[in-house]
């Protein structure tokens, strides 16, 4: 059980933010969310991860609503190149760190 | 080259032949986990390993399937007597921190890949 629901696909103009939801409404206090990216073929790319504060870095953004039951991606200025299925995962098991991947939001970039 | 390197990047097998996946992780990574991915799919854990030792393989099917590494060389995924449903992409990973620890944490190092055809 992934515990996350994404959309399935999203578009985004070239230029624009995306940003990409996730509902963890199951979260317990402990859990962090984490997001990867895969692109066509390659393996996936971690892009951040938060606990209940909002995070930056340098790809992207991450809000984390206040009850930790949803969260937000922001891509500030999208590009061709981050056309991609996006994950979102909530961590289920500190002994192992094994992430349980959904089947995340594919988001197309076009100019 | 200081990411994880998978080989063979392609496989192609016919159906009851074994399949070896190899997976050489980050250098100073003392921690791999494999996924399977099949096509239009997520992935999914199959096993994660420390040096010498099978840590987590709840992900694995019980049969003809096995998976190591090795106090020396890279970690070996086997699948023996493939059959067409093992026809997926299988991605290593690799990190550095001890799981549990309040280490800081930056994210799995993914190879490309290794994609099996089982004819």
């Amino acid at each position: 059980d992934a515990k996350t629901t994404q959309p399935p696909s999203m578009d985004c103009a070239e230029g624009r933010a995306a940003n990409l939801p996730c509902n963890h409404s199951t979260i317990s206090g402990n859990e962090y969310v984490y997001w990867y990216r895969q692109i066509h073929s390659q393996g996936p790319q971690y892009i951040i991860h938060g606990l209940k504060n909002n995070e930056t870095n340098e790809m992207a953004s991450l809000i984390i609503t206040e009850d930790r039951k949803s969260s937000t991606l922001i891509l500030p200025h999208a590009t061709l190149r981050d056309t991609a299925v996006y994950y979102c995962i909530v961590r289920v098991d500190y002994n192992t760190d094994k992430l349980i991947f959904g089947t995340g939001t594919r988001l197309q970039v076009f100019p | 080259n200081a990411g994880v390197m998978q080989n063979p990047r392609h496989l192609v097998r016919r159906r009851g032949q074994e399949a070896r996946l190899r997976c050489s992780p980050v250098k100073g990574h003392s921690h791999v986990y494999w996924y399977r991915q099949l096509p239009e799919e997520g992935l999914k854990f199959m096993v994660y390993l420390q040096k010498e030792n099978i840590i987590d393989e709840s992900g694995m099917p019980k049969e003809r399937f096995s998976a190591e590494f090795p106090k020396e060389g890279p970690s070996i995924l086997r699948i023996q007597q493939v059959v067409r449903g093992d026809s997926a992409a299988y991605f290593c990973a690799s990190s550095p921190r001890t799981p549990g620890t309040k280490r800081d944490y930056y994210g799995y190092t993914f190879g490309s890949g290794t994609r099996l055809t089982v004819v």
